[in-house]
């Protein structure tokens, strides 16, 4: 129990445009999902927490108006990376809790390149 | 946010070697996980351990908050083991540690 998946795995854009990445969880309700980034050979690094049917709260530093988080249902959570730059280009991973679960529980990561 | 570290930053062993990973936290916290990622980057729950002693075949963990600090031990070393361990600590949201880079050689 307590999967979490993620889509795309992995997505190349061209500079400028907008890439929308998925997380679901598959057997549980998610209250609450959570997105990260990790550059290479770092840790990960916490942009944002999603409560279902509440706006995102963004940590210190991370943009709202470029990485638009919208958690829609309990098992759905968007992140939208609008107008890609290079330097966006990093590991995104998801993660959700809920219910009984009080751990989190961490989707495979989207790899994105931005060229 | 808290401040989490993680020591030793890698780690070599020689496959069946045992191991400890410590994981200092700088403030009180209701939640505390250990994760191996493996190399495809898939984070791996290893244990929610908030305080005491868990173990799980060859691996245990143990916290003790009130010294904010855990321990990961690995036990007869596989190299399956291989990989990045990270411990994550908060009350909500996590935050991760610096994480340990551990690679078993046969």
């Amino acid at each position: 129990g307590a999967v979490v998946s993620q889509h795309p795995s992995w997505v190349i854009c061209k500079s400028g445009t907008s890439v929308k990445i998925e997380c679901r969880s598959l057997d549980f309700q998610a209250t609450t999902m959570f997105w990260y980034r990790q550059f290479p050979k770092q840790s990960l690094m916490l942009m944002a927490t999603s409560n279902e049917g509440s706006k995102a709260t963004y940590e210190q530093g991370v943009e709202k108006d470029k990485f638009l988080i919208n958690h829609a249902s309990l098992t759905l959570s968007t992140l939208t990376v609008t107008s890609a730059h290079p330097e966006d280009s990093s590991f995104y991973i998801c993660s959700a809790s809920g219910g009984a679960l009080i751990e989190q529980y961490f989707g495979p990561g989207t790899r994105l390149t931005v060229t | 946010g808290i401040q989490v570290e993680q020591s030793p930053p890698d780690l070599i062993l020689q496959e069946g070697a045992n191991s400890t990973l410590r994981c200092n936290f700088s403030d009180s916290v209701n939640n505390l996980q250990w994760f191996h990622q493996n190399p495809w980057g898939q984070l791996i729950n290893l244990f929610y351990i908030p305080s005491g002693t868990k173990q799980n075949g060859r691996l245990s963990a143990t916290t003790v908050a009130t010294e904010r600090y855990s321990l990961l031990y690995i036990s007869s070393s596989q190299t399956t083991d291989s990989g990045v361990y990270f411990c994550a600590v908060g009350d909500g949201q996590f935050y991760f540690g610096t994480g340990t880079s551990l690679t078993v050689i046969p």
